[in-house]
């Protein structure tokens, strides 16, 4: 048990739809992340949020966007929703934005565009 | 980015030390090296991590090498409940991401 939880768990969205992912961090932490995992692959890292800003982004388009609130839970969302975006997105918390820090996450929603 | 290499899949007898290799010899010098797995379906689970010295938890060891160019992590006493694809990763801290690459498929054997 990680204290990162996310939801919801499972959704199923048309192609072209938009769709928004939240989650809790775990007590204390103060940075999250996204990551997109398509079957069969690993983990790909979409951005990160600290005190509410975003500053660190991976190779996607801006049709994915966040936000973190001042609990430090945040949303992803995805605009525009396209079939190569089903995938199961995951959410990790950290206290920190420095190396050296342990980053846990959460079990994941797994979204299926159709 | 510092990347790694780590074979693709490995086997394990129940009750025997699983060692798990990672080569990253373009690590730099303030690079952690982590280490998580991800059971089937499963959110990555947090195993353990280092910078230069072998570190040891409830879960497992990790041995890097002097020369910081490659690490193992152990396993003790695997038990079947440790099948799971095992990711060694180096930490990015200009991005401050996870960056994960295929990782090792451990089949843990009865």
């Amino acid at each position: 048990e990680t204290g990162v939880t996310q939801s919801p768990t499972h959704l199923i969205k048309t192609r072209g739809q938009q769709v928004t992912l939240r989650c809790s961090s775990q007590s204390g932490h103060n940075t999250v992340s996204w990551y997109q995992q398509a079957l069969g692959q690993g983990p790909q890292f979409i951005f990160q949020y600290y005190r509410e800003e975003e500053n660190g982004r991976g190779n996607f388009p801006p049709r994915f966007s966040g936000l973190q609130f001042p609990n430090y839970s945040s949303e992803l969302n995805v605009n525009a929703l396209e079939l190569d975006d089903s995938a199961l997105y995951l959410c990790a918390s950290s206290s920190s934005v420095i190396s050296g820090n342990t980053i846990y996450f959460g079990e994941g929603s797994w979204l299926t565009v159709v | 980015d510092a990347k790694t290499t780590q074979p693709t899949s490995m086997d394990c007898a129940e009750g025997r030390a699983a060692n798990l290799p990672c080569n990253h010899s373009t690590i730099s010098g303030n690079e952690y090296v982590y280490w998580y797995r991800q059971i089937h379906s499963q959110g990555p689970q947090y195993i353990i991590h280092g910078l230069k010295n072998n570190e040891t938890n409830e879960m497992a060891s990790l041995i890097i090498t002097e020369d910081r160019k490659s690490s193992t992590l152990i396993l003790p006493h695997a038990t079947l409940r440790d099948t799971a694809v095992y990711y060694c990763i180096v930490r990015d801290t200009g991005r401050r991401a996870l960056t994960f690459g295929s990782g090792t498929r451990l089949q843990v054997q009865p």
